[in-house]
C-alpha cells in the first residue's frame, strides 16, 4: 500500500521561505510521477505542480501561482519529495498534500501539512 | 473563480442516484480526460474516477463518469450516508484545473 507523509509545515512570515517533505513508502519512487496539491482554508483544491521520473526526464511544472517562487525535487535514494518555497504570501496559507500520479493526478495522497503564512 | 463549473451543492436520500456535472471549455475537458475526487469531512482527497470513467482499485462501482464534449458528469447510484462528502472535478490545461467543488448531502 502506498504510504505518503508529509512534513515541514509551519508558521512563516510573508516574505519568508519554508521545505515541505514527503516520505514515499509502498512503490516504487524512481519510477514514480509525483505532484503537489494545495487547500485553503475552507477553499477547493488546487494543483501546484509535479515532477516526472528521472527515467521520463525528470522535469517539473508548475500551476501559475507557483512559477518562480516554487520548487519541487526529488531524492530517488531517499524515496523522498521536497517543495521548496519562497517569498511566500499570505495566499499561500493552505494544507499541502503530496501525491503519485498514478494512475493519474492525485491518484494516492498524504494527509497534508498545514502552511500558515502570516505576520 | 475555478475554471471547471460545479453547483455548490447537491443532496439526495439513501438509496437514491444522485448526478453532479462539471462544465468546462474547449481547451481543457473538450481536450483531456476528467478526474473526480472525493473529500470526506476532516480527511485528505482521495482519487475516485479518472480518465472520464475508470475506477481506480477500491472504489465501488456505485460510482460512475462519463464526459460528452465539454462537460462531465459524477453519479452515484445506491447513495449512502458515507458518501456525504465534497466532489471536485478537475482537467488538464496547461495545469491542472479544478471545479469549485460540490457539497453532496444524504438527508
Amino acid at each position: 500500500e502506498v504510504q505518503l507523509v508529509e512534513s515541514g509545515g509551519g508558521l512563516v512570515k510573508p516574505g519568508g521561505s519554508l521545505r515541505l517533505s514527503c516520505a514515499a513508502s509502498g512503490l516504487i519512487f524512481s519510477n514514480a510521477w509525483m505532484s503537489w496539491f494545495r487547500q485553503a482554508p475552507g477553499k477547493g483544491l488546487e494543483w501546484v505542480g509535479r515532477i516526472k521520473s528521472k527515467n521520463d526526464g525528470g522535469a517539473t511544472e508548475y500551476a501559475a501561482p507557483a512559477k518562480g517562487r516554487f520548487t519541487i525535487s526529488r531524492d530517488d535514494s531517499e524515496n523522498t519529495l521536497y517543495l521548496q518555497m519562497n517569498s511566500l504570501k499570505t495566499e499561500d496559507t493552505a494544507v499541502y498534500y503530496c501525491t503519485t500520479d498514478w494512475p493519474s493526478h492525485g491518484g494516492s495522497w498524504g494527509q497534508g501539512t498545514l502552511v500558515t503564512v502570516s505576520s | 473563480q475555478s475554471v471547471l463549473t460545479q453547483p455548490p451543492s447537491a443532496s439526495g436520500t439513501p438509496g437514491q442516484r444522485v448526478t453532479i456535472s462539471c462544465s468546462g471549455s474547449r481547451s481543457n475537458i473538450g481536450s483531456n480526460p476528467v478526474n473526480w475526487y472525493q473529500q470526506l469531512p476532516g480527511t485528505a482527497p482521495k482519487l475516485l474516477i479518472y480518465n472520464n470513467d475508470q475506477r481506480p482499485s477500491g472504489v465501488p462501482d456505485r460510482f460512475s463518469g462519463s464526459k460528452s464534449g465539454t462537460s462531465a458528469s459524477l453519479a452515484i447510484s445506491g447513495l449512502q450516508s458515507e458518501d456525504e462528502a465534497d466532489y471536485y472535478c478537475a482537467a488538464w490545461e496547461d495545469s491542472l484545473v479544478f471545479g469549485g467543488g460540490t457539497q453532496l448531502t444524504v438527508l
